[in-house]
């Protein structure tokens, strides 16, 4: 049972214009959202995440909108840059009163911006 | 400042085989994490490493098991391998704030994994 979803599994951008990637949850008890990014032979990183209660979180050129209602999240990143192309992850966590905090981490979207 | 440590980067089993891969903490974690990643997914939570004690687990069988010493530092078991079994196996670690609630984002540090084939 996939509880986060990234239903685009490659996307591809031009150098300079804004890549968006798109996460999508089922799961109402996810409290706490995050993206991380992966190179090739290394483990994922983590990039920036957003609480429930807010709707926007951003750092530099990354922002993560969050839309609860439609149970839906977004990354945007601007400008795109070639050292951007990896693979992103979508991951959520479930509420601490759940007594758990691991993550759900969706399927990844590689993303590839060109020079 | 050394972060997550995995070793073997790469190991090849036969099937009904038995494996065990380690880890070691970034510093100043005293939490870890294992996850599976198979090819074209996501990580999967196999189960989470505290005190010595394992807090949490994920969907896995009895074969999955682990162990975490007393420097933090974890390995994961997998007894009577299966083909399904290949996969890279992430460990991350973290800091387990006082208290139960965290005060943020349950921000992981991964390490660059153990790619387990199991033929």
């Amino acid at each position: 049972d996939q509880q986060v979803k990234q239903n685009s599994p490659s996307l591809s951008v031009q150098e300079g214009r804004i890549s968006i990637l798109n996460c999508d949850y089922t799961n109402s008890m996810f409290d706490y959202f995050l993206w991380y990014k992966k190179y090739p032979a290394e483990g994922p990183t983590f990039l920036i995440s957003i609480s429930s209660i807010k709707d926007k979180n951003e750092d530099g050129r990354f922002t993560v909108f969050l839309n609860k209602s439609a149970k839906h999240l977004s990354l945007h990143i601007v400008p795109s840059q070639p050292g951007d192309s990896a693979v992103y992850f979508c991951a959520a966590r479930r509420g601490l009163q759940t007594g758990a905090n691991n993550l759900f981490f969706g399927t990844g979207t590689r993303l590839t911006v060109i020079p | 400042d050394a972060g997550v440590t995995q070793s073997p980067t790469h190991l090849i089993k036969t099937r009904g085989q038995q494996v065990t891969l380690r880890c070691s903490p970034k510093s100043g974690h005293d939490t870890v994490s294992w996850y599976q990643q198979a090819l074209g997914q996501g990580p999967q939570f196999i189960f989470q490493y505290y005190e010595e004690e394992e807090r949490q687990r994920g969907n896995f069988p009895d074969r999955f098991s682990g162990h975490q010493f007393p420097n933090y530092s974890s390995e994961l078991n997998v007894n009577a391998l299966l083909l399904g079994d290949s996969a890279l196996y992430l460990c991350a670690s973290s800091f387990r704030p006082s208290g139960r609630r965290s005060t943020g984002a349950n921000v992981l540090t991964f390490g660059a994994g153990s790619r387990l084939t199991v033929l």
